[in-house]
This record gives C-alpha cells, structure tokens and sequence, in this order.
C-alpha cells in the first residue's frame, strides 16, 4: 500500500536554528517524492521534488531508499518559513499523489 | 506554471442538498484530479477528471455522491450530492502540466465547504 507519514503536526523552532521535517513512506516500487508547501492564505505549491536534487528557499532533501525517508532540511530557519507542509509521493511516470498530514512549521523571531 | 480558479470559493450548504463545484485552467491540460481536505487532516484524492470519458474514482468516492463532468481540456465541475456535515471540507482541483523532463502539479485555490 502507498502510504506517507510525517510524524510532527506542528514542530516549532527559533529564527537562525535547523529545521527537520521527517516524512517516511511506504511503496512497492520506485516512487517520486515531493515536499509541498501552503503558507497562510495561499494554494498549495510545489517546494520540491527528490529527482530534482535542487534546494530551494534554502530547502534540502535526501531520498533514503534504505530508511524509506524524504526528510526536509534546512540548516537556518528563517520566519517567512512558517507554513504548512506536507510530503508526497507518486508513482513513476506521474500518477496520482498521495499525501502525508502535513508538519506546521512555526518559525519565532 | 498554470492559473487555476475554482468557483465558489467558500459555500454554506444545507443538509440534504448538493453544491458544483467549478474549476477552470488558463490552458489545455490533459491531466486534472479532484482532492478533497477535511478538517485536520491531508489531502486525499477523490477522482481523476477525464476528458470525454467517466472519470476515475478512488477507493471510497463513487459517483453518484461526487459525479464529475470534464467537457474540455480547461474545465471541470465536481458535486457533492446531498450533502450532510461529514462532507464539510476543502475541495481542491489540480492539474499536471509537463516540465523539462519531468511533470509537475498545480493546486487551486480550494474550496471551502460548510454543511449545516
């Protein structure tokens, strides 16, 4: 079964500290993995995506195949971060996504 | 990128009645799905809105609660019929457009949906 789980509903942290947002999945295949982003009163956008290997906004993330993780990174948080957050993933050749639960991010000066 | 709109944007609906949903792409996309996000929770799909044909629904959505219409390549209606509280969420359309090598998803602003 296709499945995603993010752990943290809402994880908390200071201005200029890391971040980590886990994601772990569950696929029998080779997925593609994505992290989205909503801010306040925003849709729903694209962060980024594994095949990519680019950081954006200063985001990383590292596909695990062993540990079946996708974990969002960034070493300096800043307070335009805070956000909801949610990982996904999709078949090859783009299927439908599935979704974790999404992390809310608070980022306080 | 692709411009999507949905109409309404928010609805308080009473129990026992049905609401449409629209949304409309700003070009041709051969790919759109319906999500719905009910309160707390993430985004689950619902269907994926084929043009010309019956559109495909996922396990647990049929088509008689949520019957989809996709008359083009730009627009889609989802409804949600006869409604009852547990049918409060946010639906959201979204469509795939190709990128360099890869494809990418993009999300409506959503819909907001009370029911009463």
């Amino acid at each position: 079964a296709q499945r995603v789980t993010q752990p943290e509903k809402l994880l908390s942290v200071f201005k200029g500290a890391p971040v980590e947002l886990k994601c772990n999945y569950s696929y029998s295949g080779s997925p593609e993995l994505f992290w989205y982003v909503q801010y306040s009163r925003q849709r729903l956008q694209l962060l980024l995506r594994h095949i990519s290997r680019e950081s954006i906004k200063g985001f990383t993330a590292d596909l695990n195949k062993g540990e079946t993780s996708f974990h969002l990174k960034k070493p300096f948080a800043q307070e335009e971060d805070s956000a909801m957050y949610y990982c996904a993933l999709s078949g090859t050749g783009f299927q439908k996504l599935v979704f974790g639960t999404g992390t809310r991010l608070l980022v306080s000066p | 990128s692709a411009v999507i709109s949905q109409k309404p944007s928010r609805d308080i609906c009473q129990r026992g009645t049905s609401l449409t949903i629209q949304c409309q792409v700003d070009s041709q996309v051969t790919m759109m799905f319906w999500y719905r996000q009910q309160p707390g929770q993430s985004l689950t799909l619902i269907a994926t809105a084929n043009q010309g044909s019956e559109a495909t629904y996922e396990s647990g959505f049929v088509i008689d609660k949520f019957p989809i219409s996709r008359p083009n390549l730009t627009f889609s209606t989802l409804t949600v019929s006869n409604m009852s509280p547990e049918d409060s969420s946010i639906y959201l359309c979204s469509v795939v457009r190709e990128g360099l090598g890869y494809n990418e998803q993009f999300f409506g602003p959503g819909t907001r949906l009370t029911v009463l």
